[in-house]
């Protein structure tokens, strides 16, 4: 089966930098998506990796270490605006067209 | 450009119904899958369905059908409804059926009494 573990949620206040942890454990594996959702809104797509790596997307970073099974998503220069909740989501390899959800990570911004 | 849109966005019935959401995809989008959201969990995948076929499908039971049609709008049906059915109705739709970017609607809330 497939499971994926993320913190259920983070404090910080504005403009400090959080890290959101996710560990996955898939037979076989595609990539690692992450999607930000605010109260009573759509998932919105952040970024995704494949590879071994950290990819940067503007204040977003999303960091992948296969051997690991373990990524992040790194948002610095926290706004109020980036209050909301964060999930990792896993494409493995035998559900081609199947995404698998965390939890997610209830990301608070204080003043 | 539209987005994915979702019909009806509140819905309200009794144990025992039937229900049936609609989806439309993003302009250009050929793929549609559908998530049930229950409150403070992550969306769980349903099904998706790519060329008016049902290509995947999770850990729902039967009561949970969909259709796709030639212009790529899908319909969620759900049958017998459970009190345990109540939650977010999620629609994403892609570009193929390769989930490295989704595009998800609004919702459809889904409330059974």
């Amino acid at each position: 089966g497939q499971s994926l573990e993320q913190p259920s949620e983070v404090t910080a206040v504005e403009g400090a930098i959080v890290q959101i942890n996710c560990t996955y454990q898939t037979s076989g594996f595609y990539g690692l998506s992450w999607y930000q959702q605010h109260d009573g809104g759509a998932p919105t797509f952040l970024s995704y990796n494949a590879l071994d790596g950290l990819e940067e997307t503007g204040r977003f970073s999303s960091f992948l270490s296969r051997s690991d099974s373990y990524g992040y998503l790194l948002l610095q220069e926290l706004q109020m605006k980036d209050s909301a909740s964060y999930f990792c989501a896993v494409r493995a390899a035998d559900s081609w067209g199947k995404l698998q959800f965390g939890a997610g990570t209830q990301v608070v911004v204080t003043p | 450009d539209a987005g994915v849109t979702q019909s009806p966005t509140h819905l309200i019935k009794t144990r025992g119904q039937q229900v049936t959401l609609r989806c439309s995809p993003k302009s250009g989008h050929d793929t549609v899958s559908w998530y049930q959201q229950a409150l403070g969990q992550g969306p769980q995948f349903i099904f998706q369905y790519y060329e008016e076929e049902e290509r995947q499908r999770g850990n729902f039971p039967d009561r949970f059908s969909g259709h796709q049609f030639p212009n790529y709008s899908s319909e969620l049906n759900v049958n017998a409804l459970l009190l345990g059915d109540s939650a977010l109705y999620l629609c994403a739709s892609s570009l193929g059926t390769g989930v490295r970017e989704q595009y998800f609607g609004p919702g459809t809330r889904l409330t059974v009494t």
